[in-house]
């Protein structure tokens, strides 16, 4: 069951500009993750924020996580043209065995130069 | 660096046609996944197995199985392939179920098409 919920849908920015995206999800969260996917490839890992952390950094990434909201937003700062990829948001929902993630559909940015 | 390979990029098979997906990783890992993703309904997960013969259902479990012999071996299996299981197929694994490890790592992906 899909639990992440990504907003918006599909942003376009030009470059050295900043990117949000938001994620919301539905059930209590150990953790959770954003991946960067580029066209046609597979999921790549970014960043891993836990339940009882507010706000994390990783070079040109800043998340942050409201656990009393059931969100999370994504920022990429000073955006490059190859920043243009699918971004998902995946939590691992305490109510199944633990081990599978459950993935949003995704962002779609588009960074223009 | 993990590495998960899978075994074709692209795929095209004929309808009831048995097809076979291969997915290796060489770290080691205890989990491995196999999600469908398609557009606007993001992806999905298919099968999934913590430990070697073992494996559970995701949402979507109808009309696949999964084979996996070795550790480092996961195999998804279209008994009798459709029209509708034209997707892109995505493997991944992770290394355990510990909370702090639960990054996962995933494969390119093949483009299956179902004619």
């Amino acid at each position: 069951s899909q639990q992440g919920e990504e907003d918006p849908q599909a942003l376009s920015i030009q470059e050295g500009e900043n990117a949000t995206m938001n994620c919301s999800y539905k059930t209590s969260i150990n953790n959770l993750q954003w991946y960067r996917q580029n066209s046609g490839r597979g999921l790549v890992h970014l960043i891993l924020i836990r339940s009882n952390e507010r706000e994390k950094h990783s070079g040109r990434l800043r998340v942050t996580l409201d656990t009393s909201k059931k969100s999370s937003s994504l920022l990429i700062t000073a955006s490059r043209a190859a920043d243009t990829a699918s971004y998902f948001c995946a939590t691992d929902a305490s109510s199944n065995s633990g081990y599978a993630l459950n993935f949003g559909k995704g962002t779609s940015l588009l960074v223009t130069p | 660096d993990v590495k998960v390979t899978q075994s074709s990029r692209y795929l095209v098979k004929r309808t009831g046609e048995k097809v076979f997906l291969e997915c290796v990783q060489d770290m080691d890992h205890e989990n491995m996944f196999w999600y469908r993703q398609d557009p606007g309904l993001g992806l999905r997960l298919i099968y999934f197995s913590y430990d070697v013969k073992m494996k559970e259902k995701g949402d979507i479990p109808e009309g696949y199985s999964v084979s996996r012999e070795k550790k480092e071996r996961f195999s998804l299996i279209l008994e009798s392939a459709s029209t509708n299981q034209t997707s892109m197929y995505l493997c991944a694994s992770s290394p355990d179920r510990s909370v702090s490890t639960d990054t996962q790592y995933f494969g390119p992906g093949t483009r299956l098409t179902v004619l």
